[in-house]
């Protein structure tokens, strides 16, 4: 199976600021990467599919970036909204997998 | 509005069975692959199983493989999973999980469901 590796599992940032989240697969899956967020309580939402590309309805501060093996997603201008959980995952090989999480939580 | 609704968790037995449904709205459920992830109480999301549009192709992560089946109902605008052999480390909430394509090979996830809780109790 492909292992998904996010770091950091959490991170602690202010209203305003810039953030990026890494995401390392265990073998090349091309830019087959996608990104969620959820908050507490909540079900998962879908942000980023194809590494780079937004969902329909996902504002432009959240970008994604990578290709092979290593991974980003940045949150430009973080607002109280952003502060919950990510998730990337890979969608070339079965079983699908995800990596374990980022909190990213208010300073 | 695109919507999909689970139902069928609740309190099982280890060893027992329970089957869980989904059923999709707002769209033309027979054109898209499905799948389900779980998410086990202050744990991350797991991978469970995927099914395409047709239902003529189904994948299972190897957790589940031989105890759980992925089915769907084109006509009647339904997902299931049947889910045997319950272990404890099965307990959950199941999403269910619309692609965003017929196939669901290399095609992302794209509307999540709210969920449905699974305990698996004595």
């Amino acid at each position: 199976d492909i292992q998904m590796t996010q770091s950091p599992s959490s991170l602690s940032a202010s209203v305003g600021d810039r953030v990026t989240i890494t995401c390392r697969a265990s073998q090349g899956i091309s830019n087959y990467l996608a990104w969620f967020q959820q908050k507490p309580g909540k079900a998962p939402k879908s942000l980023i599919y194809a590494a780079s590309s937004l969902q329909s309805g996902v504002p432009s501060k959240f970008s994604g970036s990578g290709s092979g093996t290593d991974f980003t997603l940045t949150i430009s201008s973080l607002q109280p909204e952003d502060f919950a959980t990510y998730y990337c995952q890979q969608y070339n090989t079965y079983p699908l997998t995800f990596g374990q999480g980022t909190r990213l939580e208010i300073k | 509005e695109v919507q999909l609704v689970e139902s069928g968790g609740g309190l099982v037995q280890p060893g027992g069975s329970l089957r869980l449904s989904c059923a999709g709205s707002g769209f033309t459920f027979s054109s898209y692959g499905m799948h389900w992830v779980r998410q086990a109480p202050g744990k991350g999301l797991e991978y469970v199983s995927s099914i395409s549009s047709n239902g003529g192709n189904t994948y299972y992560a190897n957790s589940v493989k031989g105890r759980f089946t992925i089915s769907r109902d084109n006509s009647g605008n339904t997902l299931y999973l049947q889910m045997g052999s319950l272990r404890p480390e099965d307990m959950a909430v199941y999403y269910c999980v619309r692609g965003d394509g017929t196939t669901v090979v290399k095609r992302a996830f794209n509307i999540w469901g709210q969920g449905t809780m699974v305990t698996v109790s004595s």
